[in-house]
């Protein structure tokens, strides 16, 4: 069974402070990873994807992958009250489009 | 433009009972996908059209669940004898073309509760 693992949270971070969300993959066949942001009682929408091994940035948010350690983060900065959702990391599995996702990790920013 | 609508947004059966969700993708997708997502948990793959044809069905559960795309645009996702098990929200994607990196775009999502 292919798996992504997320830490469910909540992570609570004050406005302005670094996020630092963080996901494992387990199939070494992955090639692309997501994250998308869930409202509550909302669908995903996309972050970021991420193909490469290193950094990706995006203006408040950077989205880094480690194959060695099957290993994918989300950085976001200067977070605000906004940011406050569910974030679920995402990986391609069995070829380029059905993704496997995480729990989802919930980040509260508070003011 | 629109994006991917569902309909209905929320539907209520009795166990047993036969229902069907509908997908209209965003005009000129050519990839379709279905998952279905549970309360605290992330989005599970059900399946996905390339075109007319299903290109992945390996996530639907049983045999009571099948999808149609017959034109290549809207889908119906049809589940058969309803189990209290099945209620979650069914989210549907459509992406500009199968394979690479294209984004997928999510519908609104129907929400089923089976009684």
């Amino acid at each position: 069974q292919k798996e992504v693992e997320q830490n469910s949270g909540p992570l609570s971070v004050p406005e302005g402070a670094i996020a630092s969300l963080n996901c494992t993959y387990s199939d070494r066949g992955s090639q692309s990873f997501f994250w998308y942001r869930q409202y509550s009682g909302k669908s995903p929408e996309l972050i970021m994807f991420i193909y490469s091994n290193g950094d990706k940035e995006d203006g408040r948010f950077t989205a880094q992958l480690n194959k060695a350690s099957q290993y994918v983060s989300l950085l976001i900065r200067d977070s605000q009250p906004s940011d406050s959702a569910t974030y679920l990391c995402a990986a391609t599995s069995g070829g380029y489009n059905k993704l496997i996702f995480g729990a989802g990790t919930r980040l509260a920013v508070h003011p | 433009g629109a994006g991917v609508s569902q309909t209905p947004s929320n539907k209520v059966t009795e166990k047993g009972k036969y229902v069907e969700l509908r997908c209209d993708p965003i005009s000129g997708h050519t990839a379709l996908y279905w998952y279905r997502q549970s309360l605290g948990q992330g989005p599970e793959f059900l399946i996905y059209f390339q075109g007319t044809g299903a290109a992945d069905d390996s996530g639907l559960p049983n045999d009571r669940f099948f999808a149609v795309r017959p034109e290549g645009s809207v889908s119906t996702l049809k589940i058969q004898r309803t189990e209290r098990g099945d209620s979650a929200v069914y989210l549907c994607a459509s992406s500009l073309q199968a394979g690479g990196f294209d984004e997928q775009f999510f519908g609104p999502g129907t929400r089923l509760t089976v009684l």
